[in-house]
């Protein structure tokens, strides 16, 4: 079993639509969780980050995390074009990360 | 100017040759990270350094080094390539340096460089 687990997609959006990707972690002691969104053939860029349970929300993107649950979300609001891409979750503990293999994302016209 | 640049972007090389991968950095950060990141497999850590004096392994470490020439370089090292090594490969940083006047150093931002893309035949 993989320590942080996505599921790989692909997503398909409406453009304007909600969407939601979900993310789930095998470490209880896991610190900080991240999301990342990689275009093809570039690097990671980060997101957002979160470090308690609840939401956290930055311009059309919401995070939300639950340690009981020991699962992690990201909302996409409002989803554009732009926003298609592959949506990488992470954890963080001690200052060492791991990534899950990523969600594919297409917002469909 | 990229702030985490690598060299070189892409390489093809044969099984055996000995290949060397740098990453260098202008962002001030103490820490570096190599990565490599397969089809399916997302990002898995190779190698992780807090400062100069520190490496640590990380999940996938056998068939590679690292060096830690200096807070702004980080190198990697295949000794002897092997086609399960042709992966496309990036450098991270984290923490330390550059925050700003007041600003404390927010080591759970990660700054990625653009990437290796290495064959091995």
């Amino acid at each position: 079993q993989k320590e942080v687990e996505q599921n790989s997609g692909p997503l398909s959006v409406p453009e304007g639509a909600i969407a939601s990707l979900n993310c789930t972690y095998s470490d209880r002691g896991s610190q900080s969780f991240f999301w990342y969104r990689q275009y093809s053939g570039k690097s990671p860029e980060l997101i957002m980050f979160i470090y308690s349970n609840g939401d956290k929300e930055d311009g059309r993107f919401t995070a939300q995390l639950n340690k009981a649950s020991q699962y992690v979300s990201l909302l996409i609001r409002d989803s554009q074009p732009s926003d298609s891409a592959t949506y990488l979750c992470a954890v963080k503990r001690w200052g060492k990360f791991q990534f899950g293999a990523g969600t594919q994302v297409v917002v469909t016209p | 100017d990229a702030d985490v640049t690598q060299t070189p972007r892409n390489r093809i090389t044969k099984t055996g040759k000995r290949i060397m991968l740098e990453c260098s950095q202008t962002k001030g950060h103490d820490r570096m990270y190599w990565y490599r990141q397969d089809p399916g497999l997302g990002l898995r850590l190779i190698y992780y350094s807090f400062d100069v004096k520190d490496i640590n392994k990380g999940e996938i470490s056998d068939g590679y080094s690292v060096s830690r020439q200096a807070q702004a370089k980080f190198s990697l090292s295949l000794e002897s390539a092997i086609p399960n090594q042709t992966a496309l490969y990036f450098c991270a940083t984290s923490g330390g340096g550059l925050a700003g006047v007041g600003r404390r150093a927010n080591y759970n931002e990660q700054f990625f460089g653009p990437g290796t893309r290495l064959t091995v035949l």
